[in-house]
């Protein structure tokens, strides 16, 4: 189910270092894999995306890892800059419904 | 293109008042509309979600509830705000069911603050 009493885990990285966000989904059926981010006071938005039928995908700076066997997804970040600062949210897509569930979110602290 | 606009922005609001936080989407047609909250430093909650006109799913039971009067507009009420109504809510759409791949797009959200 959706994680929303907990608070978020942080993640603290220097800038131009890679960052590695991850993430265990709950449901094996799940067919597509969203991560969002979300700067403060804003709506969360797209950054990229995955089908189950793959187990990576490459955007720019940004890699979506995709591990079935144990159900996790990571969002690898390379070069990370201090704009990056934000919570990153994973979220499944769980057939048949097609709700999007979400991950308990990931806060990212870039420090200069 | 499609955007979606949400208002408003930010309101503060005493206990027992009433709620009305709107959501419009433009340039699509028959989306599917959802009502999230987020309390601060926390997760995304599904409140409600709306595959058409009239047709709205509560995810969790609450002093709030939706309406969908127009295709493209989500309305989330509540008749007697509580304190714990605080948080930011966030409308967001999805093309209907039948195009597969389910991308919600999110507004800008609603701060909503209860005294």
């Amino acid at each position: 189910g959706e994680n929303v009493g907990l608070h978020l885990p942080t993640l603290s990285v220097q800038e131009g270092d890679n960052s590695i966000i991850n993430c265990a989904y709950s449901n094996s059926a799940s067919d597509y894999f969203i991560w969002y981010k979300q700067e403060s006071g804003k709506g969360p938005q797209f950054i990229i995306d995955i089908r189950s039928n793959m187990d990576k995908r490459q955007g720019q700076r940004v890699t979506v890892l995709l591990n079935k066997t144990v159900k996790h997804l990571s969002l690898q970040i390379a070069a990370t800059q201090p704009g990056d600062s934000a919570v990153y949210f994973c979220a499944e897509n769980s057939p048949p419904g097609g709700k999007l569930i979400f991950g308990q979110g990931t806060e990212l602290s870039v420090k200069p | 293109s499609q955007t979606i606009h949400q208002w408003p922005a930010t309101l503060v609001q005493p206990v027992g008042s009433p709620l009305s936080l709107e959501c419009t989407v433009e340039g699509t047609s028959n989306p599917n509309l959802y009502w999230y909250r987020q309390a601060a430093g926390r997760g995304l909650q599904l409140l409600f979600y709306s595959i058409g006109i009239d047709q709205i799913s509560s995810e969790v039971p609450q002093n709030l509830s939706a309406s969908r009067p127009q295709d493209r507009q989500f309305i989330l009420s509540s008749k007697k705000l509580l304190l714990s109504d605080s948080g930011f809510y966030l409308c967001a759409w999805s093309l209907g069911r039948s195009s597969g791949a389910n991308v919600l797009t999110f507004g800008a959200g609603s701060r909503l603050t209860v005294l």
